[in-house]
């Protein structure tokens, strides 16, 4: 049973080129969280999706950054013109049902994509 | 909001020794988890411990137990017996139980404390 799958593992992007990030979460999970992580910081949340609708995004800034999880395929978080700020590492979990209401439900973290912009 | 505060960026501890780390938050709620997550060079986070803010007792992982202090808002993890294995940057997390929207999901961190396992 993999667990969640993050690629790329590296991406280089130069300034006002467009990065893609993409997450497949553990088989059976419907819930994906993104993060990020500057460095030397700890996770701040982005944005938390369901199967084809963005339930909380709180966390993501209002221009240049989206997020979507399609019925079929993995989720992507997609970062427009990029800028330096936006060098950090980026992480996605996932749960098997709405930690809302099941309350003990286990987040399984990817182990990131780090994104450097030159 | 709620904040989460980790005050030692770096800690240090010989091998087969004890080594504390601390952690405080910030918040309003009275129902709410509060993890340790460990991060290692691969970068994957992982579960360390989870305590339930209802619960009076200790949660304890094997050699991983922490010091819950829901009045004086800290949460501290105690490391025994420390093992190589468990050089890494620990993070210290909150997340309220349920709210009426989709926010009760994410996990606010503190910033990290760094821990070297030395011989």
């Amino acid at each position: 049973n993999a667990g969640v799958m993050q690629n790329p593992r590296h991406l280089v992007r130069r300034r006002g080129q467009e990065a893609r990030l993409r997450c497949s979460p553990m088989k059976g999970h419907s819930h994906v969280y993104w993060y990020r992580q500057l460095p030397e910081e700890g996770l701040k949340f982005m944005v938390y999706l369901q199967k084809e609708n963005i339930i909380d995004e709180s966390g993501m800034p209002k221009e240049r950054f989206s997020a979507e999880f399609p019925k079929e395929g993995p989720s992507i978080l997609r970062i427009q013109q990029v800028v330096r700020g936006d060098s950090a590492a980026y992480f996605c979990a996932s749960s098997g049902s709405e930690m809302l209401k099941v309350g003990n439900e286990k987040l399984f973290f990817g182990s990131g994509t780090q994104l450097s912009v030159l | 909001a709620q904040t989460v505060t980790q005050s030692q960026p770096e800690m240090s501890v010989q091998e087969a020794e004890t080594v504390t780390l601390s952690c405080t938050y910030d918040t309003s709620e009275s129902d709410y988890y509060l993890f340790w997550y460990k991060q290692p060079p691969s970068r994957q986070m992982i579960l360390v411990i989870r305590q339930e803010a209802y619960k009076q007792q200790n949660a304890t992982e094997n050699r991983f137990s922490v010091n819950f202090q829901k009045a004086a808002k800290s949460f501290s993890l105690k490391i025994s017996d420390s093992q190589l294995g468990d050089a890494a940057m620990y993070f210290c997390a909150y997340r309220i139980v349920r709210s009426l929207t989709g926010t009760a999901s994410k996990l606010t961190f503190g910033t990290g404390t760094r821990l070297q396992v030395t011989l």
